[in-house]
């Protein structure tokens, strides 16, 4: 069975500094993976995902996120964070049953 | 806008009763899923409809039930209403059956049980 662990579900770094979420699933099978963002009273929007080939994956607003098969994890980062990204974090696997399995969310927080 | 769309934004109901939530999914998209979040539960996949068949069953209770209609839309349908129905009501889409891309969800409904 798939399963999403995201460890700490409250982090905090100050404005500049370096993100790190982390994420480890269990899968049976190579996994699709994704991380949300969920805004405030919004839904949950993609910011990156990793199905085949190259293992860092870029996405939207400055984050990235490795597929490490060999530590089945898939943590996402961000150099400097901003303002910008407090929110609910959110990382999730699909299988090739097309079930996603969703973590139970990391809340960050950006210290001015 | 993310092209998802849901309404209401918001419901307050009483126990006992019975409420519907509407999604439209994204120009295009074929497939619509119903999820439910809660703080203790975290997000739970409650069913998946793809071009108006029932393609996925996940932890929906028989209280609850969805459908979607021909032009694609999706109405999911809560009764018997309980406190622990209070939760926020995500619908999301994709283009196919098979969401290897992953889902554009809409902003969700909140529903309040009192």
């Amino acid at each position: 069975a798939q399963s999403v662990t995201q460890l700490g579900s409250h982090v905090s770094v100050s404005e500049g500094a370096l993100v790190l979420l982390r994420c480890n699933y269990s899968s049976s099978v190579p996994p699709y993976l994704f991380w949300y963002v969920q805004y405030p009273n919004q839904g949950l929007q993609l910011l990156l995902k990793y199905t085949t080939g190259a293992t860092l994956v870029k996405g939207i607003n400055g984050f990235e996120a490795e597929f490490k098969k060999s530590e089945t994890s898939f943590h996402l980062t961000k150099p400097s964070a901003h303002m910008s990204d407090a929110a609910e974090y959110f990382c999730a696997v699909r299988n090739t049953g097309n079930q996603f399995y969703f973590g139970t969310g990391t809340s960050l927080t950006v210290i001015p | 806008d993310s092209g998802v769309t849901q309404t209401p934004k918001h419901l307050i109901t009483a126990t006992g009763q019975r409420v519907t939530l509407r999604c439209s999914p994204r120009s295009g998209d074929l497939s619509v899923y119903w999820y439910q979040q809660s703080l203790d539960q975290g997000l739970q996949f409650l069913i998946q409809y793809y071009n108006g068949e029932e393609r996925a069953k996940g932890n929906i209770l028989e209280r609850f039930s969805a459908q979607q209609f021909p032009d694609l839309h999706s109405e999911l349908n809560l009764s018997s209403l309980e406190l622990g129905d209070s939760a926020l009501y995500f619908c999301a889409s994709s283009p196919s059956g098979m969401a290897e891309g992953g889902y554009t969800f809409g902003s969700g409904t909140r529903l309040t049980v009192v």
